[in-house]
């Protein structure tokens, strides 16, 4: 059985820092693994995804990184701005596109001016 | 804006009561999916369909039913609601290309 795993639980910045998140999953049988943003009472925006053949996507000020073999993802934030506050949610598809997409607890991610 | 559609947005019943919720997607995906999402739970998948004409059970069906009308739309019916099932309730879609793509989430509460 998948299990995905993101630390820290919390995230407290100043604006302009440069942070990591990370993501770790014990089954390396992905299809992708997606990060996600969801803002209190709202949905989930997809940020970038990584197909298992793929070691990194970039979109903007974000990155992220893909190693199967050691089972981890990180998603890099540069340049941290008070609108990245959120909670972020990494998710790896199983065995098909379709594959149950199974999700990490997320982290509180604040960054205060 | 292309995406998918959830409706309604809100909704309260009361125990015992039926209603359906409605998920419409304009991507032209062949994959889409049911989740709830509860405090310290996480996402939870409740049903899936692979593509058009099939559907399978998730983690958590028991207490719901699912039907895949047509490749865009995608329901999911409580026929007895309880308050074990206030939660809220994300529509998604995927190809095998873009990953998932959420609606904006339909919060029910079940009184």
């Amino acid at each position: 059985k998948q299990e995905v795993t993101q630390i820290p639980a919390a995230l407290s910045v100043p604006e302009g820092e440069n942070l990591v998140l990370n993501c770790s999953f014990t089954d390396s049988a992905i299809y992708n693994l997606q990060w996600f943003r969801q803002d209190p009472g709202k949905g989930l925006t997809s940020l970038l995804l990584i197909q298992s053949s793929q070691r990194e996507q970039t979109s903007g000020r974000l990155n992220a990184s893909l190693d199967k073999s050691s089972g981890r993802s990180t998603l890099y934030i540069a340049a941290s701005q008070p609108g990245d506050s959120a909670t972020y949610l990494c998710a790896s598809s199983g065995g098909t596109s379709y594959g149950k997409l199974t999700f990490g607890q997320g982290t509180i991610l604040t960054v205060h001016p | 804006n292309a995406g998918v559609t959830q409706t309604p947005k809100f909704q309260v019943l009361k125990t015992g009561q039926s209603m359906t919720l409605q998920c419409a997607q304009d991507m032209n995906h062949n994959s889409m999916y049911w989740y709830r999402q509860d405090p310290g739970m996480g996402l939870r998948l409740i049903y899936y369909s692979a593509s058009e004409g099939t559907t399978d059970k998730g983690e958590v069906p028991n207490g719901y039913n699912v039907s895949r009308l047509n490749k865009r739309e995608f329901s999911l019916r409580l026929e007895s609601a309880a308050p074990s099932q206030t939660s809220v309730y994300f529509c998604a879609s995927s190809e095998s290309w873009t990953g998932r793509t959420f609606g904006s989430g339909t919060r029910l509460t079940v009184v």
